[in-house]
Protein backbone atom coordinates (compact mmCIF):
# COMPACT_ATOMS: atom_id res chain seq x y z
CA UNK A 1 0.00 0.00 0.00
CA UNK A 2 1.10 3.31 -1.14
CA UNK A 3 -1.18 4.95 2.48
CA UNK A 4 -1.70 8.69 1.24
CA UNK A 5 -0.02 10.59 -1.63
CA UNK A 6 0.04 14.00 -2.25
CA UNK A 7 0.91 15.48 -5.82
CA UNK A 8 2.55 18.22 -6.31
CA UNK A 9 5.54 18.27 -2.98
CA UNK A 10 6.28 21.92 -3.59
CA UNK A 11 4.88 24.48 -6.41
CA UNK A 12 5.65 28.59 -6.22
CA UNK A 13 2.39 30.61 -7.72
CA UNK A 14 1.90 34.04 -8.70
CA UNK A 15 -1.18 35.86 -6.91
CA UNK A 16 -4.49 34.89 -8.94
CA UNK A 17 -3.22 31.65 -10.27
CA UNK A 18 -5.61 28.70 -9.73
CA UNK A 19 -3.95 25.25 -9.02
CA UNK A 20 -5.21 21.92 -7.76
CA UNK A 21 -3.55 20.00 -5.40
CA UNK A 22 -4.18 16.44 -5.70
CA UNK A 23 -4.41 13.19 -3.09
CA UNK A 24 -4.92 9.71 -3.48
CA UNK A 25 -5.18 6.88 -0.76
CA UNK A 26 -5.41 3.09 -1.39
CA UNK A 27 -7.04 1.97 1.82
CA UNK A 28 -10.28 2.13 0.85
CA UNK A 29 -10.86 4.91 3.84
CA UNK A 30 -14.39 6.58 3.91
CA UNK A 31 -13.38 9.40 5.34
CA UNK A 32 -10.54 12.18 3.96
CA UNK A 33 -9.39 15.77 4.77
CA UNK A 34 -7.12 19.01 3.74
CA UNK A 35 -5.35 20.55 6.16
CA UNK A 36 -2.72 23.25 6.59
CA UNK A 37 0.05 23.95 8.55
CA UNK A 38 1.10 27.79 8.89
CA UNK A 39 4.95 27.96 10.08
CA UNK A 40 5.21 26.53 13.81
CA UNK A 41 1.48 25.85 14.18
CA UNK A 42 -0.79 23.34 13.78
CA UNK A 43 -2.81 21.86 11.76
CA UNK A 44 -6.43 23.42 10.51
CA UNK A 45 -8.78 21.76 8.69
CA UNK A 46 -10.11 22.86 5.34
CA UNK A 47 -12.33 20.30 3.98
CA UNK A 48 -12.96 17.07 4.90
CA UNK A 49 -15.62 14.26 2.83
CA UNK A 50 -17.09 11.67 4.63
CA UNK A 51 -17.72 9.49 1.08
CA UNK A 52 -17.65 10.11 -1.88
CA UNK A 53 -19.82 12.87 -3.60
CA UNK A 54 -20.20 14.42 0.22
CA UNK A 55 -17.77 17.06 1.37
CA UNK A 56 -18.30 19.93 4.68
CA UNK A 57 -16.44 22.83 5.74
CA UNK A 58 -13.69 22.96 8.07
CA UNK A 59 -12.39 25.79 9.97
CA UNK A 60 -10.91 27.51 7.17
CA UNK A 61 -12.54 26.96 3.89
CA UNK A 62 -12.13 30.26 2.36
CA UNK A 63 -10.31 30.19 -0.98
CA UNK A 64 -10.38 26.63 -0.99
CA UNK A 65 -12.94 23.90 -2.57
CA UNK A 66 -12.87 20.29 -3.32
CA UNK A 67 -14.65 17.52 -4.88
CA UNK A 68 -15.05 13.59 -3.96
CA UNK A 69 -15.80 11.87 -7.17
CA UNK A 70 -14.32 8.84 -6.22
CA UNK A 71 -13.49 7.01 -2.89
CA UNK A 72 -10.01 7.33 -3.79
CA UNK A 73 -9.17 10.74 -4.55
CA UNK A 74 -10.06 13.68 -3.19
CA UNK A 75 -8.43 17.09 -5.00
CA UNK A 76 -8.37 20.79 -3.52
CA UNK A 77 -8.87 23.57 -5.85
CA UNK A 78 -6.76 27.07 -5.19
CA UNK A 79 -9.00 29.24 -7.48
CA UNK A 80 -7.11 33.17 -7.27
CA UNK A 81 -4.14 32.26 -4.85
CA UNK A 82 -3.52 34.99 -2.29
CA UNK A 83 0.01 35.54 -0.39
CA UNK A 84 -1.92 34.05 2.73
CA UNK A 85 -2.33 30.76 1.16
CA UNK A 86 1.42 30.38 1.29
CA UNK A 87 1.87 26.95 3.69
CA UNK A 88 1.88 23.74 3.79
CA UNK A 89 -0.78 21.31 2.81
CA UNK A 90 -1.51 17.82 3.99
CA UNK A 91 -3.97 15.84 2.93
CA UNK A 92 -5.28 12.97 5.34
CA UNK A 93 -7.38 9.90 5.63
CA UNK A 94 -9.27 7.40 7.70
CA UNK A 95 -11.96 4.91 8.25
CA UNK A 96 -15.61 6.20 9.37
CA UNK A 97 -15.87 8.09 12.65
CA UNK A 98 -15.65 5.13 15.52
CA UNK A 99 -15.82 2.24 13.05
CA UNK A 100 -12.34 0.78 14.07
CA UNK A 101 -12.29 2.24 17.79
CA UNK A 102 -9.92 4.89 16.82
CA UNK A 103 -9.57 8.19 15.39
CA UNK A 104 -6.17 7.62 13.81
CA UNK A 105 -5.86 9.69 10.69
CA UNK A 106 -3.21 8.81 7.64
CA UNK A 107 -1.53 11.68 6.72
CA UNK A 108 0.32 12.39 3.49
CA UNK A 109 4.07 13.87 3.10
CA UNK A 110 2.30 17.26 2.42
CA UNK A 111 2.47 19.64 -0.30
CA UNK A 112 4.77 22.89 0.26
CA UNK A 113 2.99 26.01 -1.61
CA UNK A 114 4.31 29.09 -1.78
CA UNK A 115 2.25 32.21 -3.55
CA UNK A 116 4.02 35.33 -3.94
CA UNK B 1 -13.33 29.82 22.62
CA UNK B 2 -11.96 26.12 21.78
CA UNK B 3 -8.43 26.10 21.96
CA UNK B 4 -5.78 23.36 22.36
CA UNK B 5 -2.33 24.78 23.78
CA UNK B 6 0.47 23.40 25.02
CA UNK B 7 2.34 24.89 28.03
CA UNK B 8 6.14 24.38 26.78
CA UNK B 9 7.12 25.09 22.97
CA UNK B 10 10.63 23.38 22.79
CA UNK B 11 11.89 20.47 25.34
CA UNK B 12 15.56 19.22 25.34
CA UNK B 13 15.73 15.50 26.76
CA UNK B 14 18.71 14.01 27.45
CA UNK B 15 18.87 10.16 25.20
CA UNK B 16 17.85 7.59 27.94
CA UNK B 17 15.67 10.02 29.94
CA UNK B 18 11.81 10.31 30.30
CA UNK B 19 10.00 13.19 28.58
CA UNK B 20 6.77 14.86 29.67
CA UNK B 21 5.34 16.64 26.96
CA UNK B 22 1.92 18.43 28.28
CA UNK B 23 -0.97 19.40 26.51
CA UNK B 24 -4.01 21.80 28.14
CA UNK B 25 -7.35 22.15 26.46
CA UNK B 26 -10.72 24.68 27.51
CA UNK B 27 -13.40 22.74 25.42
CA UNK B 28 -14.96 20.59 28.63
CA UNK B 29 -17.02 18.77 25.22
CA UNK B 30 -14.46 16.92 24.47
CA UNK B 31 -13.98 13.56 24.98
CA UNK B 32 -11.54 12.10 22.65
CA UNK B 33 -7.69 13.11 22.51
CA UNK B 34 -5.15 11.81 20.38
CA UNK B 35 -1.12 12.65 20.08
CA UNK B 36 0.60 12.71 16.94
CA UNK B 37 4.40 12.92 16.06
CA UNK B 38 5.87 15.04 13.25
CA UNK B 39 9.10 14.34 12.14
CA UNK B 40 10.92 16.91 10.11
CA UNK B 41 9.04 16.84 5.81
CA UNK B 42 6.99 14.46 6.65
CA UNK B 43 3.45 14.24 7.65
CA UNK B 44 1.70 13.29 11.25
CA UNK B 45 1.56 10.12 12.58
CA UNK B 46 -0.30 8.61 15.18
CA UNK B 47 1.15 7.96 18.61
CA UNK B 48 -1.68 6.85 20.58
CA UNK B 49 -5.05 8.23 21.82
CA UNK B 50 -7.48 8.17 24.95
CA UNK B 51 -11.17 8.51 25.78
CA UNK B 52 -12.43 10.69 28.36
CA UNK B 53 -13.67 8.04 30.34
CA UNK B 54 -10.09 7.04 31.06
CA UNK B 55 -7.33 8.58 32.44
CA UNK B 56 -4.25 6.80 31.66
CA UNK B 57 -3.54 4.61 28.39
CA UNK B 58 -0.27 2.96 27.78
CA UNK B 59 1.11 2.25 24.58
CA UNK B 60 4.45 1.01 23.65
CA UNK B 61 7.14 3.56 25.19
CA UNK B 62 4.37 6.28 25.60
CA UNK B 63 1.90 6.65 28.40
CA UNK B 64 -1.39 9.26 28.15
CA UNK B 65 -2.67 10.73 30.79
CA UNK B 66 -5.85 12.54 31.11
CA UNK B 67 -6.89 14.75 33.85
CA UNK B 68 -10.38 16.35 33.24
CA UNK B 69 -10.82 17.89 36.12
CA UNK B 70 -8.08 20.66 35.13
CA UNK B 71 -8.38 19.80 31.57
CA UNK B 72 -4.75 18.76 30.89
CA UNK B 73 -3.17 15.98 28.61
CA UNK B 74 0.74 14.49 28.94
CA UNK B 75 2.63 12.21 26.96
CA UNK B 76 5.12 10.39 28.15
CA UNK B 77 8.01 8.83 26.47
CA UNK B 78 10.14 6.42 28.60
CA UNK B 79 13.63 5.76 27.78
CA UNK B 80 14.33 8.45 24.60
CA UNK B 81 15.83 7.85 21.66
CA UNK B 82 17.16 10.10 19.08
CA UNK B 83 14.38 8.67 17.14
CA UNK B 84 11.62 10.69 19.37
CA UNK B 85 12.95 13.70 18.28
CA UNK B 86 9.92 15.07 16.49
CA UNK B 87 7.40 17.85 17.14
CA UNK B 88 4.18 16.83 18.38
CA UNK B 89 0.58 17.45 18.74
CA UNK B 90 -2.46 16.50 20.73
CA UNK B 91 -5.59 16.78 19.55
CA UNK B 92 -9.01 16.55 20.66
CA UNK B 93 -12.87 16.27 19.22
CA UNK B 94 -16.10 15.78 20.39
CA UNK B 95 -18.32 12.53 20.06
CA UNK B 96 -15.85 10.35 19.60
CA UNK B 97 -15.42 11.25 15.98
CA UNK B 98 -12.88 11.99 13.47
CA UNK B 99 -14.86 14.86 11.35
CA UNK B 100 -12.99 18.24 13.08
CA UNK B 101 -9.83 17.45 14.99
CA UNK B 102 -8.55 20.05 16.60
CA UNK B 103 -4.75 20.36 16.95
CA UNK B 104 -2.57 22.33 19.45
CA UNK B 105 0.57 24.37 17.92
CA UNK B 106 2.86 21.39 18.88
CA UNK B 107 6.19 21.13 21.19
CA UNK B 108 9.69 20.38 19.62
CA UNK B 109 11.47 17.87 21.50
CA UNK B 110 15.12 17.08 20.99
CA UNK B 111 16.55 14.46 22.47
CA UNK B 112 20.50 15.03 23.09
CA UNK B 113 22.89 12.15 22.46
Amino acid sequence: NAGVTQTPKFRILKIGQSMTLQCAQDMNHNYMYWYRQDPGMGLKLIYYSVGAGITDKGEVPNGYNVSRSTTEDFPLRLELAAPSQTSVYFCASSYSAGARGTGELFFGEGSRLTVL
Amino acid sequence: GESVGLHLPTLSVQEGDNSIINCAYSNSASDYFIWYKQESGKGPQFIIDIRSNMDKRQGQRVTVLLNKTVKHLSLQIAATQPGDSAVYFCAENKNFGNEKLTFGTGTRLTIIP
